[in-house]
């Protein structure tokens, strides 16, 4: 089963410009992370936000965390071509955070 | 490179026909992850070792599926009389330490083809 879901399911925007990514999950969680996935290849590590932080930054990517919601968005700044990919949110297995459940994703194409 | 291999790249099997595939993790990392992945899905957790004890298996992980990872090093896993629902990406993953404190690490995955 997956534990999270990302909105919207595709977006497709202009260099430039900015993308936001929605996840919502089910349970409790001990932290979130977000991956890219270009086609066909392995997943990357976006960034991890803890249960009890509700925003980070690495670089052109903001993440925000609402543990009363639970729901996580990303957001992309000043989108770039190379930034096509699908992102995934990935949230504990379990409470012994054994491993990462992965919601279905959000494809992000962008366009020059 | 260091980082997490897997082999083959892609493979082709008849219905019926076993295969196995090869993971290799980080060498320091003692946690290891398979996933099963769709087209248009996320990653679907199949099994997870601590060093060589597989501690959890999805229900997806029917008896035709078994995993390994013997001395704690590398791991397979082998699908047995393969159906065509079986094609998918399989995806392996390691990580350091338990995965709610940090990033896993993803291999290139292994395509399966069942025609």
């Amino acid at each position: 089963s997956q534990q999270g879901e990302e909105d919207p399911q595709a977006l497709s925007i202009q260099e430039g410009e900015n993308a936001t990514m929605n996840c919502s999950y089910k349970t409790s969680i001990n932290n979130l992370q977000w991956y890219r996935q270009n086609s066909g290849r392995g997943l990357v590590h976006l960034i991890l936000i803890r249960s009890n932080e509700r925003e980070k930054h690495s670089g052109r990517l903001r993440v925000t965390l609402d543990t009363s919601k639970k729901s996580s968005s990303l957001l992309i700044t000043a989108s770039r071509a190379a930034d096509t990919a699908s992102y995934f949110c990935a949230t504990d297995f379990n409470q012994a955070g054994t491993a990462l459940i992965f919601g279905k994703g959000t494809t992000l194409s962008v366009s020059s | 490179d260091t980082g997490v291999s897997q082999n083959p790249r892609h493979k082709i099997t008849k219905r019926g026909q076993n295969v196995t595939f090869r993971c290799d993790p980080i060498s320091e990392h003692n946690r290891l992850y398979w996933y099963r992945q769709t087209l248009g899905q996320g990653p679907e957790f199949l099994t997870y070792f601590q060093n060589e004890a597989q501690l959890e298996k999805s229900r997806l992980l029917s008896d035709r599926f078994s995993a390994e990872r013997p001395k704690g090093s590398f791991s397979t896993l082998e699908i047995q009389r393969t159906e065509q629902g079986d094609s998918a990406m399989y995806l392996c993953a390691s990580s350091p330490r338990a995965a709610m404190n940090t990033e896993a690490f993803f291999g290139q995955g292994t395509r399966l083809t069942v025609v």
